[in-house]
């Protein structure tokens, strides 16, 4: 069964620091990752997409990497922003036929000035 | 450049009404897809529409019904509502040209059954 894991389920920091959220999936066979931002009672927002080849992207101060023998993907936030207040959702895109996504639970992520 | 809208923002219902939720797709966007996402969770899909036709399918009941119009605009029904189909119902577009299916996602609609 195609599943994305996603930790910590919330996270809090302090503004300025940095983070790192981590998705985990076994979704098969592959074709994409990304990793979406929502904020509370809107839609998602894309911050990154990667395929099979490529192992870092960034968006500013987003940074994603994927590691696709381990199927493991993070995201690294720095120098936080009080405005980085939201959920991070990652999805793992398969491309069998028509593309299925498979989504996260996403990481709730707070910053406190 | 709108990007998604969706309409209503906010709806109450009852058990056993019915509800029709409206998305309008990013101007150039052909395809629309609807998720369905509980609080605290991920988004889940609904399905898909391409062409005017339900192309993809996810794990939800016949109650779950849409369109897609000639202008590319979709609508998901849901009848016979229960309780459980309180969520964040989301719309997202996307184009067949660009390879990735990169969605757009509109704001959502947030239904409420009592």
């Amino acid at each position: 069964k195609n599943q994305v894991e996603q930790s910590p389920q919330s996270l809090i920091i302090l503004e300025g620091k940095n983070c790192t959220l981590q998705c985990n999936y076994t979704v098969s066979p592959f074709s994409n990752l990304r990793w979406y931002k929502q904020d509370t009672g809107r839609g998602p927002v894309s911050l990154t997409i990667m395929t099979f080849s490529e192992n870092t992207k960034s968006n500013g101060r987003y940074t994603a990497t994927l590691d696709a023998d381990t199927k493991q993907s993070s995201l690294h936030i720095t120098a936080s922003q009080l405005s980085d207040s939201a959920s991070y959702i990652c999805v793992v895109s398969t491309l069998f036929g028509n593309e299925k996504l498979t989504f996260g639970t996403g990481t709730r992520l707070t910053i406190i000035p | 450049d709108a990007g998604v809208t969706q309409s209503p923002t906010h709806l109450i219902k009852t058990r056993g009404q019915q509800v029709t939720l409206r998305c309008s797709p990013k101007s150039g966007h052909d395809t629309v897809s609807w998720y369905q996402q509980a609080l605290g969770q991920g988004p889940q899909f609904i399905f898909q529409y391409y062409e005017e036709e339900e192309r993809q399918r996810g794990n939800f009941p016949d109650r779950f019904s849409g369109h897609q119009f000639p202008n590319y605009s979709s609508e998901l029904n849901v009848n016979a509502l229960l309780l459980g189909d309180s969520a964040l119902y989301l719309c997202a577009s996307s184009s067949r040209a660009n390879g990735a299916n990169v969605l757009t996602f509109g704001a959502g609609s947030r239904l409420t059954v009592l």
